[in-house]
């Protein structure tokens, strides 16, 4: 399985764009690159996902590199509500067991 | 859509008993479940995957006689903490993959549940 780095926590104001890198440097061919938010007391909740270049949806970006061994999450313009722990995550596709493995994951505290 | 829901959602009762958690998928087929379990402040750490028909898979240091998963159908796994104790207090979260891939065909994409907050006096 991959190695899993991410920053442990990170601090940011209401309307800031929100960068969190993750490296996973051995990293399978197979692999995609996904990311989780989990607020307290709740389950995880599926933000972004994403295989090679830059994929972007309603809530967030996800920059990739060629070499595939980080990843970057952006978060645009955050408020409050964005205060949470993001867990940066490297599986397998559809066909094998789709076992996730949480690493420690990224507290972002956002300020008024 | 994509909707899992776990029962209950918080649960307290002595130790010796045993607790039975119910995960369901309410809007699609899932034909793999997995169970975490969450200490206060820190990651969720995966217990096993729970397969529709078939015995659990438990990861390793995971007692499976001690957590009974049942995955009867395409829609309900159950784990039950027989004969819990203090240290078995924590937040349980099941996750199910969608049987037909995961909407807008992303690979290995999961619903998390609520999670249930089991207190073992």
């Amino acid at each position: 399985l991959a190695k899993i780095t991410q920053p442990i926590s990170m601090d940011s104001y209401e309307g800031q764009e929100v960068n969190i890198t993750c490296s996973h440097n051995n990293i399978a061919t197979n692999d995609y690159i996904t990311w989780y938010q989990q607020f307290p007391s709740q389950g995880p909740r599926f933000i972004i996902q994403g295989y090679k270049t830059k994929v972007t949806n309603e809530v967030a970006s996800l920059f990739i590199p060629a070499d595939r061994k980080s990843s970057t999450l952006s978060l645009p313009r955050v408020s409050l509500s964005d205060t949470a722990v993001y867990y940066c995550l490297v599986g397998g596709q559809r066909s094998n067991t789709g076992k996730l493995i949480f690493g420690q994951g990224t507290t972002l505290q956002v300020k008024p | 859509g994509a909707v899992v829901s776990q029962h209950p959602s918080r649960v307290i009762c002595k130790s010796g008993t045993s607790v039975k958690i119910e995960c369901r998928s309410l809007d699609f087929q899932a034909t793999t479940m997995f169970w975490y379990r969450q200490f206060p402040k820190q990651s969720l750490m995966l217990m096993a995957t729970s397969n529709e028909g078939s015995k659990a898979t438990y990861e390793q240091g995971v007692e499976k006689d001690k957590f009974l998963i049942n995955h009867a159908s395409l829609t309900l796994s159950t784990l039950t903490v027989t004969s819990a104790h203090p240290e078995d207090s924590s937040f349980y979260i099941c996750s199910a993959r969608d049987h037909w891939g995961g909407l807008n065909n992303n690979n290995n994409e999961q619903f998390f549940g609520p999670g249930t907050r089991l207190t073992v006096l």
